[in-house]
């Protein structure tokens, strides 16, 4: 399983561009680069996920380079409701792992 | 709506006791997972299932078992509770075909053991 490497927080202020950067040095051909988003008191809830260059939804967009060993989640001018944890995950497109690994995330806290 | 339900939002067990936390998905996922979540410490894998009577070992299997005899329905056992499994449980779903699929997570069961 790829580790990955993320901050463990982060602080912005309102209508601010966050970007937050994931480590995953050991990325294999078949993986796919997934972030998921936790409120408190719930569990995580999936926002993006890519293989490569750039992909965008009405969430965020996810940059991944072309060696595919980080990748970096952008959230557009954040509000506070935006205050969470953010899970960097890197998971295969086959039957090598059914693992689902989340690591520590990041604390991304908006500030009024 | 793809629903994940635990059947405890909150629990509180006695010190050796049995506890049962049960999960049910709507999605005919292949795929069920068991975490818990400990401040500083991120949502640590303890099993998961890919198949009906399947299960392996995430990161933290011990002191816990898990059964999964129906696809819908995955449950976590604490043999006997300890005060240091104190903490959030949550299951999630997935359907098959890899681990970058998206998975869904329930609303969490947060187990107090006095």
């Amino acid at each position: 399983l790829a580790k990955t490497t993320q901050p463990i927080s982060m602080d912005s202020y309102e209508g601010q561009e966050v970007n937050i950067t994931c480590s995953h040095n050991n990325i294999a051909t078949n993986d796919y680069i997934t972030w998921y988003q936790q409120f408190p008191s719930q569990g995580p809830r999936f926002i993006i996920q890519g293989y490569k260059t750039k992909v965008t939804n009405e969430v965020a967009s996810l940059f991944i380079p072309a060696d595919r060993k980080s990748s970096t989640l952008s959230l557009p001018r954040v509000s506070l409701s935006d205050t969470a944890v953010y899970y960097c995950l890197v998971g295969d497109d086959g039957a090598g792992s059914y693992q689902l690994t989340f690591g520590k995330g990041t604390k991304l806290s908006v500030i009024p | 709506d793809v629903k994940v339900t635990q059947s405890s939002r909150y629990l509180v067990k006695r010190t050796g006791e049995k506890v049962f936390l049960e999960c049910v998905q709507d999605m005919d996922h292949e795929n069920m997972f068991w975490y818990r979540q400990d401040p500083g410490l991120g949502l640590r894998l303890i099993y998961f299932s890919y198949d009906v009577k399947m299960k392996e070992k995430g990161d933290i299997p011990e002191g816990y078992s898990v059964s999964r005899e129906k696809k819908e329905r995955f449950s976590l056992i604490l043999e006997s509770a300890s005060t240091n499994q104190t903490s959030m449980y949550l299951c999630a779903s997935s359907p098959g075909g890899g681990s970058h699929t998206e998975a869904f997570f329930g609303q969490g069961t947060r187990l107090t053991v006095v």
